[in-house]
């Protein structure tokens, strides 16, 4: 049983349009990330949050801004994308700091297509 | 930096057939070891850990035992169903206290997609 929820779980999308994808978890954890995943490459870690603080950024396009506004939502606002975004996006969550519970639990992701 | 590297797929197995997907990895820490596993149109679901040399995950009948002296982390089960059918991604979780700000970001594999056919 998944304790982290996505919303939406399907998503068709123009290159113009502006939308989110949010993430929650009810786990208690304090680390929030997000993923892609594409067909035929490894998953791609995107951002990190901890405490609600971004402490990581892959070199990710300014065409994906997250926000984090409490250590349970997870936001990934999306605008003006491209074709190649088409992915599904991953949302996981963790507690960080303890010693063996490093463990990260994934939602079902959202299936992202920009046309 | 650290990586995983995983078999390459597809693998095809009959029902009942053993089963093993080999994982190697270079890490300069001291990494927590994973198997996920992904049925289709889900998300990633955590299968098995290890976290110290010679630890061995269980779940469901899978296994892997976290090997130092071979960097490896193979998953292993007895005797496969189609239910079993699904992609299979090894990752590690470095503990360094370098990487301590990142949540234990996860290194992940290719993934290896196996089929188990009746």
């Amino acid at each position: 049983e998944t304790g982290v929820t996505q919303t939406p779980r399907h998503l068709v999308m123009g290159m113009t349009n502006k939308k989110s994808l949010k993430c929650e978890q009810h786990l208690g954890h304090n680390a929030m990330y997000w993923y892609k995943q594409s067909a035929k490459k490894p998953l791609e870690l995107m951002f990190v949050y901890n405490f609600k603080e971004q402490t990581e950024n892959n070199s990710v396009p300014s065409r994906f801004s997250p926000e984090c506004p409490n250590s349970s939502h997870l936001f990934l606002h999306l605008h003006t994308l491209q074709p190649e975004d088409s992915a599904l996006y991953l949302c996981a969550s963790s507690r960080q700091g303890l010693a063996g519970t490093d463990t990260q639990y994934f939602g079902p992701g959202t299936r992202l297509t920009v046309l | 930096g650290d990586s995983v590297t995983q078999m390459e797929g597809p693998v095809t197995l009959s029902e009942e057939a053993f089963l093993t997907i080999n994982c190697t990895y270079t890490a300069t820490g001291y990494p927590s070891l994973f198997w996920y596993v992904q049925y289709p149109g889900e998300g990633l679901q955590l299968l098995l850990k290890a976290t110290k040399a010679d630890d061995k995950g269980s779940n469901k009948g899978f296994e892997a035992t976290y090997r130092k002296e071979t960097t490896s982390f193979h998953l292993e089960k007895g005797s496969v169903q189609v239910s079993d059918s699904a992609v299979y991604f090894c990752a590690l979780s470095d503990q360094s206290p370098s990487n301590s700000n990142s949540g234990y970001a996860l290194n992940f594999g290719k993934g290896t997609s196996l089929l188990v056919t009746p």
